[in-house]
């Protein structure tokens, strides 16, 4: 257990609709990132928040949010939902240089 | 534009050899170079990380070669077992916590 909790494992959905994914981090840790992984794909980084605030953004589709609350759990929303948004969407959380990924989210688009 | 360029892509290898996988990066500016291991389903774990003044380190069978001048590192696996069979990836951070990641490496240790 990497202490960074996400929720839900695995969605499966339909073409145009609307998701959200949640993310807990590590106890302390102020940093959220999202990132998407295709199928044989690269860690694609999408968003970074630091204390509620965004603090980075990556090749983060106009169809997807993002957020972090005061308790530092962060909320990544996925809308107008395609087949190739199909991936696994890691959280990660850091403090210092430290950066810990969560065991995912796999979305399938159906 | 990728900021830290991973290869190879892919990596056979056979029970006891040694795997190396390398990484070049162009901005001067990154203080931080971890080397994360993942296995099908899971999330990247860190595995090991160097800073750019050190040239060397190793943990276990893992070593990380650090070369600033010409701006590459590397990631040695000695004595490769199969349960090392993972994607591995390299990494290089900003201040501020950014973080650049290599395209990965699938690596097989055949037995």
């Amino acid at each position: 257990d990497s202490g960074v909790t996400q929720t839900p494992k695995h969605l499966i959905t339909a073409t145009g609709q609307r998701v959200t994914l949640r993310c807990s981090p590590r106890s302390g840790d102020l940093s959220v990132y999202w990132y998407q992984q295709s199928l044989d794909q690269g860690l694609q980084f999408l968003i970074q928040y630091y204390n509620g605030e965004e603090r980075a953004k990556g090749n983060i589709l106009e169809r997807f949010s993002a957020q972090q609350f005061p308790d530092l759990h962060s909320e990544l929303n996925l809308s107008s939902l395609e087949l190739g948004d199909s991936a696994l969407y890691f959280c990660a959380s850091s403090v210092q240089k430290r950066i810990t990924f969560g065991s995912g989210t796999r979305l399938t688009v159906v | 534009q990728q900021q830290v360029k991973q290869s190879p892509q892919s990596l056979i290898v056979q029970k006891g050899g040694i795997s190396i996988i390398n990484c070049a990066y162009e901005n001067t500016a990154f203080d931080y170079f971890p080397w994360y291991q993942q296995f099908p389903g899971k999330g990247p774990a860190l595995l090991i990380a160097i800073r750019p003044d050190v040239s060397e380190k190793k943990e276990g069978r893992f070593t990380i070669s650090f070369n600033k001048s010409a701006k590459q590192f590397s990631l040695h696996i000695m004595d490769s077992q199969p349960g090392d069979s993972a994607t591995y990836f390299c990494a290089a951070s900003l201040t501020g916590n950014q973080f650049y990641f290599g395209t990965g490496t699938s690596l097989t240790v055949i037995p």
